[in-house]
């Protein structure tokens, strides 16, 4: 089955500086990749996704690339803010018609945004 | 708001116990997925109903079952539980029949054995 890395565990930045997390995964047939944010005692809520026929993709502040020969994929927040401090989770899932299985999540990161 | 319902919120019970989660999709949604995330493990994916049949299984113990209902609400049955069950319990619909779409997860069951 799928097994997903993430790093770091823990990424602590200056409020307005980058901050990158970086996930691999195992199964090349994978092609959905969502980011998650996660609140503490909260659901988790989805950022940005990118499938595997896009090689980056941008919203705003958020920013997701994805290298396929790599089985890489990281997330890029520039001009961090208080309100991005929380927990980011990757996850990978090959996507068939059907659609059966669940997303395989890595461990998270937890992002610390420092004043 | 998600649109994606889970009852109860919280739920205290003791080892050997048997509960049940409940789940209620967005309007419309006919998948349901089940995910348990504990400090150790992370968030996992337990199983996936779409339209009333099981499509997938993940990490799901035996004495894990579950269901999805002619209405499309879904229940996850945990029976003879250990200690290490306690978790948060996520599910999750998405709309599916035309590509992996966004997976909106409820507020969660806490569950605490005790």
């Amino acid at each position: 089955g799928e097994n997903v890395e993430q790093h770091p565990s823990t990424l602590s930045v200056q409020e307005g500086d980058s901050a990158v997390i970086k996930c691999t995964y195992s199964d090349s047939a994978s092609n959905y990749f969502p980011w998650y944010k996660q609140e503490l005692g909260k659901r988790p809520q989805l950022i940005i996704d990118i499938r595997s026929n896009v090689g980056e993709k941008k919203d705003q502040r958020i920013a997701v690339t994805l290298n396929k020969t790599a089985k890489h994929f990281s997330l890029h927040i520039t001009e961090t803010q208080p309100e991005d401090s929380a927990v980011y989770f990757c996850a990978a899932v090959m996507y068939s018609g059907g659609g059966a299985d669940g997303l395989t999540f890595g461990k998270g990161t937890h992002l610390i945004i420092q004043p | 708001d998600s649109g994606v319902t889970q009852t109860p919120k919280h739920l205290i019970t003791a080892t050997g116990q048997r509960v049940t989660l409940r789940c209620s999709p967005r309007s419309g949604d006919l998948s349901v997925y089940w995910y348990q995330q504990s400090l150790d493990q992370g968030l996992q994916f337990l199983i996936h109903y779409y339209n009333g049949e099981e499509r997938a299984k993940g990490n799901i113990l035996e004495r894990f079952s579950a269901q999805q209902f002619p209405d499309l609400h879904s229940e996850l049955n945990l029976s003879s539980l250990e200690l290490g069950d306690s978790a948060l319990y996520f599910c999750a619909s998405s709309p599916m029949g035309q590509g992996y779409t966004e997976a909106f997860f409820g507020q969660g069951t806490r569950l605490t054995v005790v």
